[in-house]
């Protein structure tokens, strides 16, 4: 089983619609869960950070986060043609310092 | 303040050759973390330096090395190239080992490596 595992895509989400990106990772002991986003040929950048049970909201992205399931998600409401990219769940754990563990990330199209 | 810097920006490198990597880190910042990714993979944890002496180490070979020198700047060095080296490798620095699990990285731009 994998460390971290996202939903396959490629996922293709109208201009203005919700894109829902998933995310479950194998370590009870995870501790720190990020969302990168990845535009084609440039390095990853962090767009969200979560580490407690719930919903995190920064303008229109929201970070849902279950540890019962180990599962998160990522929402981005009016998809903007803009957001089409990679989207890479990262994921920390205590006994691992300073490591994170990267999904296979998922990509995302937003048409106009 | 300045960012994450990587040098050179593209690479192309024979199988069998040697290629030293390079990484400037942000002000203040004393861990550099390096990454790989292939294409179509996650990035992969190759190794992180705190205050010069590696802190950590993922599943690579002995041939892929490190360097970090007292102005926290590092250098990743790989021998024997191999054709499956080609990626994208990534530096990051955090204000300390072990701070990326509250704040994320800040990577730079990479260095894209091709091994022909």
């Amino acid at each position: 089983q994998k460390e971290v595992e996202q939903n396959s895509g490629p996922l293709s989400v109208p201009e203005g619609a919700i894109a829902s990106l998933n995310c479950t990772y194998s370590d009870r002991g995870s501790q720190s869960f990020f969302w990168y986003r990845q535009y084609s040929g440039k390095s990853p950048e962090l767009i969200m950070s979560i580490y407690s049970n719930g919903d995190k909201e920064d303008g229109r992205f929201t970070a849902q986060l279950n540890k019962a399931s180990q599962y998160v998600s990522l929402l981005i409401r009016d998809s903007q043609p803009s957001d089409s990219a990679t989207y890479l769940c990262a994921v920390g754990r205590g006994s691992t310092l300073g490591r994170l563990y990267f999904g296979r990330g998922t990509q995302l199209t937003v048409w106009p | 303040e300045t960012g994450v810097t990587q040098s050179p920006t593209h690479l192309i490198k024979t199988r069998g050759q040697q290629v030293t990597l390079r990484c400037s880190s942000q002000s203040g910042h004393n861990t550099v973390s390096w990454y790989q990714q292939a294409l179509g993979q996650g990035p992969q944890f190759i190794f992180q330096y705190y205050r010069e002496e590696e802190n950590g180490r993922g599943n690579f070979p002995p041939r892929f090395s490190g360097l970090q020198f007292p102005n926290y700047s590092s250098e990743l060095n790989v021998n024997a190239l191999e054709l499956d080296d080609s990626a994208l490798y990534l530096c990051a620095s955090s204000p300390a080992a072990g701070s990326s699990m509250n704040y994320g990285y800040t990577f730079g731009s990479g260095t894209r490596l091709t091994v022909v």
